[in-house]
Order: C-alpha cells, then structure tokens, then sequence
C-alpha cells in the first residue's frame, strides 16, 4: 500500500459544480495535510493545509480531515476552467523520518 | 522574498556530459529537497537536506550527487548524464520535514 493515495483521474466536471478531490493516508502518525495545485508546465502551489478533524474553508475550496478514517478531500465549488490541473495531496510520513510524502496527483478537467 | 529560485530553465546536454542545477531559497528554511517529476511517475524524491551540512539519499538517487553549500543553497549534479536522466527537476524547501514545502519552477532537462 502507498503511503498516500490518489485516484489518479482524470476527473471531469461541468463547471459551476462541485468537484470532490479524494486521499487516503497509511500513516495514523501523520498530523497535518496538504493540496497542491499543479497547472502543466508549472511548479506544485500549495493551495490548503488542513490539521484538525473536520472541515476547513477557504473561498471556494474545502479541505476535510478524517483521522479516523484516514481520509483527507478537498471540495472546489462552483468549479471554474482555471481550476483544470493536477491536484496532489501530501503528508508527512513518521516512517521516512517526517519527510513529506506526495500522492500521485488527481488531474481535473473542468469543462465551459 | 523570491522564495525559491532555480537555475537554469531549461538544459539539454549529451550523453555522458555533466552539469549541475541550482537551488537557492530566501526563507530561512531549515530542509531542502531535489525532486525529479516525470509522466505517469509523480513526484520522486533524489535527495534531501534537513539542515546545513547533511544530505540523505531519497528514493531515486543513483547518478545524482547534491551539496548543501550553506542554508540558502542546493545543488544537484549529474557527473555523467544519461538519457533516463531526461525529467522536470524541482527544487523544495520547507521550515522542518513535516511542514508545507515550496517549490521553484522546476528545471527541464533534455538529455540527447
């Protein structure tokens, strides 16, 4: 099992819609999370971090925290064309020594 | 803060030439990091410094060799390079391993 999962996409939705970015974790150690938007040809740009079980809001985006259930999302609502990249989700893995560990990236296309 | 800066943009070398990519990052990070980014693969981890003076192996490192030159720079070299060396190389840094890490635009590497 990886250490950080993704369903590698790609994903598509109408824009206007929510769309829902998922990550599953290995490491029950791990306590604090991260989304990267990555547009082609560009670098990672952290979008949101989340440490706390439960929801965190920031303008359209959510990011939501399961440590039970080792589950982190994020939420883009009323999707728009310049959302369309690669979503990666990272965490630190106490197993690499904290080092933090990148998911393979979910790519979103949000079509007009 | 230009945050974290990368030299060149662009490479294209001969086989079994060498060069040696540039890092430096203006925010007083502690940990640096050398990732290769190739389709398909995400985000593979080369080498990593958490502080001034060390460096440890990542999950792909043979054929690199890096310096932590001093807390601002990183250097990745390749003393010899090969067409499986063709990639998108970024540079990251980050206050401490668990936290967020920031990238640089990323060098492009075509090796002929």
């Amino acid at each position: 099992q990886k250490e950080v999962e993704q369903n590698s996409g790609p994903l598509s939705v109408p824009e206007g819609a929510i769309a829902s970015l998922n990550c599953t974790y290995s490491d029950r150690g791990s306590q604090s999370f991260f989304w990267y938007r990555q547009y082609s040809g560009k670098s990672p740009e952290l979008i949101m971090f989340i440490y706390s079980n439960g929801d965190k809001e920031d303008g359209r985006f959510t990011a939501q925290l399961n440590k039970a259930s080792q589950y982190v999302s994020l939420l883009i609502r009323d999707s728009q064309p310049s959302d369309s990249a690669t979503y990666l989700c990272a965490a630190p893995s106490y197993n690499q020594g904290g080092k933090l560990i990148f998911g393979q990236g979910t790519e979103l296309s949000v079509k007009p | 803060n230009a945050g974290v800066t990368q030299t060149p943009k662009f490479q294209v070398l001969k086989t079994g030439q060498s060069m040696t990519l540039q890092c430096a990052q203006d925010m007083n990070h502690n940990s640096m990091y050398w990732y290769r980014q190739d389709p398909g693969m995400g985000l593979r981890l080369i080498y990593y410094s958490a502080s001034e003076g060390t460096t440890d192996k990542g999950e792909v490192p043979n054929g690199y060799n890096v310096s932590r030159l001093n807390k601002r720079e990183f250097s990745l070299r390749l003393e010899s390079a090969a067409p499986s060396q063709t990639s998108v190389y970024f540079c990251a840094s980050n206050r401490d391993r668990v936290y967020e890490q920031y990238f640089g635009p990323g060098t492009r590497l075509t090796v002929t």
